[in-house]
């Protein structure tokens, strides 16, 4: 079955510095994989995205994460952190229904952006 | 850009009440989907929806929930005897269905909370 492991729960970063977040996945074919974020009280919203191509996908809001297969990985990225960027990240796997897609998500790594 | 939209935003309701969550999907999307997120996990899979049938549910998706397409537009998700446990923030989707024009979009959510 498709999992998702993000081993951060929390993790905390100075405004300004660099940031990356860990996902690892379980999958048996070529991977969908996606980055959600996700503001308290609020929906998902959908950072980037791979499908194929390219391992380096660009991202809204200055982010990018890099599809690794050897590693199982798409690690999140972002050079400079913003106060902003403080939220609940999320990465999901599409499994392969009939015709559709449904994601398996991780379970989250909360970013705290200090000042 | 095309939205999901997703009402109330907030329902209070009575153990054992039946609820209705409702949600239109993106008009040229042809799958439907519910997520479940209980507070302070990680959002589960609990049904997809094509051709006005269930295509693929989870473990999570009893005799308790059903979903239904009443129109062109709406999608709904409704739960007869609700239950503390289904307290959660539950989240509509819909995608294209395709690989390369995937579209996988997210409402921003309905909090249910059940007393």
């Amino acid at each position: 079955a498709q999992s998702v492991t993000q081993p951060d729960i929390h993790i905390t970063v100075s405004e300004g510095a660099s940031l990356e977040l860990r996902c690892n996945y379980s999958y048996g074919a070529t991977p969908y994989l996606f980055w959600y974020v996700q503001s308290p009280g609020q929906g998902l919203q959908l950072l980037l995205k791979y499908f194929s191509g390219d391992t380096l996908v660009q991202g809204i809001k200055g982010f990018e994460a890099e599809f690794k297969r050897s590693q199982s990985s798409f690690n999140l990225r972002k050079p400079s952190v913003h106060w902003s960027d403080a939220a609940e990240y999320f990465c999901a796997v599409g499994a392969k229904g009939t015709g559709f897609q449904k994601l398996v998500f991780g379970t989250g790594t909360r970013l705290l952006v200090s000042p | 850009e095309p939205e999901v939209t997703q009402t109330p935003s907030h329902q209070v309701t009575q153990m054992g009440q039946e609820v209705i969550l409702r949600c239109v999907p993106i008009s040229n999307h042809l799958y439907f989907y519910w997520y479940r997120q209980i507070l302070g996990q990680k959002v589960e899979f609990l049904v997809s929806f094509y051709n006005n049938e269930i295509s693929e549910k989870s473990e999570i998706f009893d005799d308790q929930f059903s979903v239904e397409r009443p129109d062109g537009s709406n999608f709904t998700l409704k739960i007869r005897s609700t239950k503390l446990e289904d307290s959660a923030m539950y989240f509509c989707a819909s995608s294209a269905g395709t690989s390369r024009n995937y579209g996988y979009t997210f409402g921003s959510g309905t909090r249910l909370t059940v007393v």
